[in-house]
């Protein structure tokens, strides 16, 4: 199994849906990311979190919003769904207590917007 | 900003050499990393540089110049398998900030 567990994997929706991408790890990290890849874009942040109470927004947080359910549970909604929010979505985690970690990725939410 | 500058695309032979160079904004920086994603996959870690110099780990190798806001990754004996896009992202403070990817194809 997966270490950073993202659902669903794929998702095709309507302009204006409530849309929820959900991220569960098993690593014990402290620190959970959520990005969008977009070609040529490279990976961009939306959401971070630090720990269960600390909730911070990245480069691109607009029409998003973020949990943190638990120290396992990092999820990420849409609101209103709009179509240049099509994109893939990764969620991410780090160890809290090394500068030098690196990033565990998920194997990434397709989500597609009409 | 912290611009993180990559090649967009390379090509290269099976069995060859190539270098996959990346800038980036030297102030408030912390370490690079390099990251390789296929196609519709997640990216998975190939290497970090805190220090100058270089770090060699089997066919792939990775060298940071500070001073100067450079780094390459050098893949050597390239396999069809490289085939894929290879992710700059330098660390600051505590985020990180992503280069737009370069995808290398691998030809035979």
């Amino acid at each position: 199994d997966a270490d950073v567990t993202q659902t669903p994997r794929n998702r095709i929706t309507k302009t204006g849906k409530r849309i929820m991408l959900e991220c569960s790890q098993t690593k014990g990290h402290d620190r959970m990311y959520w990005y969008r890849q977009d070609p040529g874009l490279g990976l961009r942040l939306i959401y971070y979190s630090f720990d269960v109470k600390d909730i911070n927004k990245g480069e691109i947080s607009d029409g998003y919003s973020v949990s943190r359910q638990a120290q396992a549970k990092f999820s990420l909604s849409l609101e209103s769904a709009i179509p240049n929010q099509t994109a893939l979505y990764f969620c991410a985690t780090r160890s809290g207590g090394l500068n030098t970690g690196e990033l565990f990725f998920g194997e990434g939410s397709r989500l597609t917007v009409l | 900003g912290q611009n993180i500058d990559q090649p967009t695309e390379m090509t290269a032979t099976e069995g060859a050499i190539v270098q996959i160079n990346c800038t980036y904004q030297t102030s408030g920086f912390n370490g690079l990393f390099w990251y390789q994603q296929h196609a519709g996959e997640a990216p998975t870690f190939l290497s970090y540089n805190v220090l100058d110099g270089l770090e060699e780990k089997g066919r792939f190798s990775s060298f940071l110049s500070r001073s100067k806001g450079y780094s390459y990754l050098l893949l050597k004996e390239l396999q069809m398998k490289d085939s894929a896009s290879y992710l700059c992202a330098g660390t600051y403070g505590q985020n990180f900030v992503f280069g737009p990817g370069t995808r290398l194809s691998v030809l035979p």
